[in-house]
């Protein structure tokens, strides 16, 4: 399982950013897949999930209306579009995959990260 | 939301100690409980799902128990590779959310 992540970087507060995550050695379509984040020094904070067809997405709450989880199964890709990005939302954003079809699946392989830094 | 207070915060052993960490929701969450150890500098690794079950290819010394809202890890006798920081994390109901952590360090 191969999951690597792109697209964070340094971006002033308001403005937007598209994370994306390209996933090999395993059958895309036959997991979940989410976001989690990391502030440095700080804990996990779970950002999106979506399940295999994409008929089940869910947002945390200090996302939800700004950031759009999304996949191509036919690229084998998740993405993440942020919008109204925050200097709170800055941080390592990791691409996991699930352990099964549903977005409840625990997770249980982690990218490496990518890091998104929100300032002025 | 579903909060999980994770305690100690903090630990202190020594190796072959054995290490008992709690996991308290806010709510019940039967049984859709996770635990993941993260070293420094590396990603977060699932060690135990659905309370008590062991993640493949993790070592039988990590054991997980509870139900509803109190749950436990425990480390039956801690190796130097041992020493992290351990998460819970409720898979019950949105949003997924994860405890503060529990560090534990060498003695």
């Amino acid at each position: 399982v191969q999951l690597v992540e792109s697209g964070g970087g340094l971006v002033q507060p308001g403005k937007s950013l598209r994370l994306s995550c390209a996933a090999s050695g395993f059958t895309f379509d036959d997991y979940a897949m989410q976001w989690v984040r990391q502030a440095p020094g700080k804990g996990l904070e779970w950002v999106s999930g979506i399940n295999w067809n994409s008929g089940s997405i869910g947002y945390a709450d200090s996302v939800k209306g700004r950031f759009t989880i999304s996949r191509d199964n036919a690229k084998n890709s998740l993405y993440l579009q942020m919008n109204s990005l925050r200097v709170e939302d800055t941080g390592m954003y990791y691409c996991v995959k699930g352990n099964g079809i549903a977005v409840a699946d625990p997770f249980d392989y982690w990218g490496q990260g990518t890091l998104v830094t929100v300032s002025s | 939301d579903i909060q999980l207070t994770q305690s100690p915060s903090f630990l202190s052993a020594s190796v072959g100690d054995r290490v008992t960490i709690t996991c308290r929701a806010s709510q019940d969450i039967s049984s859709y409980l996770a635990w993941y150890q993260q070293k420094p500098g590396k990603v977060p690794k699932l060690l135990i799902y659905a309370a008590s079950t062991l993640q493949t290819g993790v070592p039988s010394r990590f054991s997980g128990s509870g139900s509803g809202t109190e749950f436990t890890l425990t480390i039956s006798s801690l190796q130097p590779e041992d020493f992290a920081t351990y998460y819970c994390q409720q898979l019950n109901s949105y949003p997924w959310t994860f405890g503060q952590g529990t560090k534990v360090e060498i003695k």
